[in-house]
């Protein structure tokens, strides 16, 4: 029941945009995107609950698509500051809990 | 802002011991929950708990069990620890179990 995610680790420049995919075999009742930075606690940074749903700030933004299977996470112009470990957490339509992907690992350069 | 508490950065015990770890919360949220946190393996959630003295088993419970006496403190108790139970523990905190949650900074255990 855990999502995978993809790719497991990325490296940009600083500028660059990247993509995080978190996928499930079961639709999902929602998904969760949290930030963990090396040394530090995950930090959440938002939830899609609606098939079609985008939301999210300027650079960093996330959607959920319409069957509800896959979520995706975009970083735009990437900032040092983005760099940790990007964690989805998915909620199965019928279960109790929230259940945690692997992590991908984001490293960004100057 | 929830501020969760967990008692210990870094602990080293020695196999066998029975281990504590204490996460307290200041926000009288119902949810706490406890992970461990594995490279390349994610978040892997060990028990949750809805209520004072209300506790379900996560993915990964064996070898451990909680306690919560009072509404603000969640305890993950390793009744004898053992060497595979070296890892990143973090204890996290949620209005309900579908909403944010919030967590603590963790606390690394090593069992020698």
């Amino acid at each position: 029941q855990q999502p995978v995610q993809s790719p497991q680790a990325v490296i940009l420049r600083e500028g660059e945009d990247a993509v995080i995919n978190c996928s499930s075999s079961k639709a999902l009742y929602s998904v969760h995107w949290y930030r963990q930075k090396h040394g530090e606690a995950p930090v959440f940074l938002m939830i899609l609950l609606k098939g079609g749903e985008q939301k999210g700030h300027e650079k960093i933004s996330a959607s959920f698509n319409e069957k509800k299977q896959q979520s995706s996470l975009y970083l735009t112009a990437s900032q040092l500051s983005y760099s940790g470990t990007y964690f989805c957490g998915s909620v199965i339509q019928g279960a109790q809990k929230l259940v945690f992907g692997q992590g991908t690992r984001l490293t960004i350069n100057p | 802002d929830v501020k969760v508490t967990q008692s210990s950065r870094y602990l080293v015990k020695r196999t066998g011991e029975k281990v504590f770890l204490e996460c307290v919360q200041d926000m009288d949220h119902e949810n706490m929950f406890w992970y461990r946190q594995d490279p390349g393996l994610g978040l892997r959630l060990i028990y949750f708990s809805y209520d004072v003295k209300m506790k379900e088993k996560g993915d990964i419970p064996e070898g451990y069990s909680v306690s919560r006496e009072k509404k603000e403190r969640f305890s993950l108790i390793l009744e004898s620890a053992s060497t595979n139970q070296t890892s990143m523990y973090l204890c996290a905190v949620a209005g309900t179990r579908y909403q944010p949650q919030h967590f603590g900074d963790g606390t690394r255990l090593s069992i020698l």
